[in-house]
């Protein structure tokens, strides 16, 4: 199996611009989530998906951030406008519900 | 909520050292457990797992025992080797098969460095 694939791998952008995340989950998990890592906060659900429908939302920070599951094989996380504060290594993850859960390698984002 | 605390690092070692990271959890019910690895530049990956009381999870000499009346999940290996440095995570989520299962609260994460 391929694994949870995310792209880009790293993405510089400039403060105002549109940032899109993608992944593609591991086939036939039906659950992803996306998680966000940096050095003050350590590593933060930001939202989960079930079945392609959001459960839990709750992490999203705020308006700016929005995610999208449209099928089972994919989903984006999406910020707009930028902050540098949005910086940070974005995780998406995928299980099937009864085993181990498996992260992608991760989305490095620099806001300048 | 669920929350989850690791001894605060970094822990330096020589090589062959023995290792013992600490970490406790707060929870309703009976969490799983888990410790990821984070090497430089990568992802996490899974290092092992318990879903419940008394139960050891172990891999790559890692060993981690659910202890729940301590409430608590540390993570040691008796000899750790330089490629073993790494930051590694411990972390509290549902219980398998439950619906809100992948829904991890991560410790803060404990940097190991491991001198030949």
């Amino acid at each position: 199996d391929a694994g949870v694939i995310q792209s880009p791998r790293h993405e510089v952008t400039e403060m105002g611009q549109e940032v899109t995340l993608r992944c593609k989950p591991i086939s036939g998990h039906d659950y992803l989530f996306w998680y966000r890592q940096t050095m003050m906060r350590g590593l933060e659900l930001l939202i989960y998906f079930n079945n392609n429908v959001p459960i839990d939302d709750s992490g999203m920070p705020e308006d700016r951030f929005s995610a999208k599951m449209p099928n089972a094989s994919f989903s984006t996380l999406k910020i707009q406008p930028s902050e540098p504060r949005d910086s940070a290594v974005y995780f998406c993850a995928s299980t099937a519900g009864v085993d181990t859960i498996y992260f992608g390698e991760g989305s490095w984002l620099t806001v300048v | 909520g669920d929350s989850v605390t690791q001894m605060e690092g970094p822990v330096t070692l020589s090589e062959e050292a023995f290792l013992t990271i600490n970490c406790t959890y707060t929870a309703t019910g009976y969490p799983s457990l888990f410790w990821y690895v984070q090497y430089p530049g990568e992802g996490l990956q899974l290092l092992l797992k318990a879903t419940k009381a008394d139960d050891k999870g172990s891999n790559k000499g890692f060993e981690a025992t659910y202890r729940k009346e301590t409430t608590s999940f540390h993570l040691e290996k008796g000899s750790v080797q330089v490629s073993d440095s790494a930051v590694y995570f411990c972390a509290a989520g549902a219980p398998a098969g439950g619906t809100s299962y992948g829904k991890l609260t991560f410790g803060q994460g404990t940097i190991l460095t491991v001198h030949p």
